[in-house]
């Protein structure tokens, strides 16, 4: 069975601090994607990043940054010089390839306080 | 542009009214999907569907019906609702060729209460 870990509930931290969103999965696949989705506090459910299992590169998209590395089955998020509109719910969430479900984590609500 | 409509945004019903929750997308996308959201359990997939007629089971799928009859809509069934279904429900869609996985679009969410 799939399952993915977000241990961090909720973290506040003030504007400009860097902070890293933890995300630990576990399956017995070798071939699998992870992905990121932002939930601000307007409800909906916005996509930031998917990653494949087969490329372990790690990707930076403006102040955003993603860290994958299978060793640790680990693909943790961070925020460089957060800002108030990062707060949101962050969820993590992981497919096996050849199947069609998806698990997601449980969240971690970021606070970003001016 | 490119969307997930579902209907109601809001509802509230009593115990054991069925009720059916619409969900749509403009995308000709072959991948549907419904999941709940409930504090402290995160996002969880009820029912899915990869194609036309094709659907299946997720994590939580009791108490839920679903079909999918056209590719464009994947309405979500709850025969005999109950207040342990009283949750945020959530429909998405992406496209799925040649296995690989895109991201999801999700719709704004349906908040339903049973009381």
């Amino acid at each position: 069975a799939q399952k993915v870990t977000q241990a961090q509930t909720e973290i506040s931290v003030v504007e400009k601090e860097d902070v890293t969103l933890d995300c630990v999965y576990e399956t017995r696949d070798t071939t699998y994607y992870l992905f990121w989705y932002k939930q601000p506090p307007s409800g909906e459910l916005v996509f930031l990043i998917r990653r494949n299992s087969f490329d372990e590169q790690n990707e930076i998209s403006g102040r955003y940054s993603w860290n994958f590395q299978k060793s640790t089955s680990s693909f943790n998020f961070t925020i460089t010089a957060s800002q108030v509109v990062d707060s949101a719910v962050y969820f993590c969430a992981l497919s096996v390839i050849g199947t069609y479900k998806y698990i997601f984590g449980t969240g971690t609500r970021l606070k970003v306080l001016a | 542009e490119a969307q997930v409509t579902q209907n109601p945004r809001y509802l509230i019903t009593v115990t054991g009214k069925k009720l059916t929750v619409t969900c749509s997308q403009n995308m000709n996308h072959e991948y549907m999907s419904w999941y709940r959201q409930d504090p402290g359990l995160g996002l969880r997939q009820i029912y899915y569907s990869m194609n036309v007629e094709v659907t299946d089971k997720g994590d939580v799928p009791e108490g839920y019906k679903v079909s999918r009859k056209e590719k464009r809509n994947f309405p979500l069934i709850l025969e005999s609702p109950s207040p342990n279904q009283t949750s945020l429900y959530f429909c998405a869609s992406s496209s799925t060729i040649a296995g690989v996985k895109n991201e999801q679009y999700f719709g704004p969410g349906t908040r339903l209460t049973v009381t």
